[in-house]
């Protein structure tokens, strides 16, 4: 069975730190994709990033960055210079191989406060 | 990116009475929609699969005569919440999958607030 852990449930900090919400996934296939979603107060879901499981570049986009370790079943997402606009809760997520019912299992979340 | 949406964004029904709620693709197809709900604070969960021109697939302990589903095109899916009670309250969001491509990712729609007196 598919699991994703989000063991941080709620972080605090202040506008221009840095901050790393970490990601830890369980499964036994040997392709899968991993997903980060970003959940404003507003309610809608927003795609942030999606990696596969043969893919093990870091990637960067302006002040997010991912780094993708397999070897410890992490997914680990940074944001540089947090800004206040980051609050939101963030989701950690995992689906199995292509297919027509590639199913998403959701971690816990993290709700993320910055504060000027 | 894709565009998903979803009617209406709130609503307040009596006790007793049926909600249907639209997810909508609105610039690709998608052959796969799915369906969550989110309660407060809480992780999403899904509720089931919907595949364009065949039944839905639910999940372990989703009723599906409760929560009916149809997706009659490639565009649009609608979940049906039958006889709604108050412990039917909560926040269901919909997704799409992009038929299109081979990307393994799904577009959220907005999600609709439903409260049941």
């Amino acid at each position: 069975a598919q699991k994703v852990t989000q063991a941080q449930t709620e972080i605090s900090v202040v506008e221009k730190e840095d901050v790393t919400l970490d990601c830890v996934y369980e499964t036994r296939d040997t392709t899968y994709y991993l997903f980060w979603y970003k959940q404003p107060p507003s309610g809608e879901l927003v795609f942030l990033i999606r990696r596969n499981s043969f893919d093990e570049q870091n990637e960067i986009s302006g002040r997010y960055s991912w780094n993708f370790q397999k070897s410890t079943s992490s997914f680990n997402f940074t944001i540089t210079a947090s800004q206040v606009v980051d609050s939101a809760v963030y989701f950690c997520a995992l689906s199995e191989a292509a297919g027509t019912a590639s199913k998403l299992t959701f971690g816990t979340g993290t709700r993320l406060q910055v504060t000027l | 990116g894709a565009v998903v949406s979803q009617h209406p964004s709130r609503v307040i029904c009596k006790s007793g009475t049926s909600v249907k709620i639209e997810c909508r693709s609105l610039d690709f197809q998608a052959t796969t929609m799915f369906w969550y709900r989110q309660f407060p604070k809480q992780s999403l969960m899904l509720m089931a699969t919907s595949n364009e021109g065949s039944k839905a697939t639910y999940e372990q302990g989703v009723e599906k005569d409760k929560f009916l589903i149809n997706h009659a095109s490639l565009t649009l899916s609608t979940l049906t919440v039958t006889s709604a009670h108050p412990e039917d309250s909560s926040f269901y969001i919909c997704s799409a999958r992009d038929f299109g491509t081979v990307q393994e990712t799904q577009y959220f729609g907005p999600g609709t607030r439903l409260l049941v007196l």
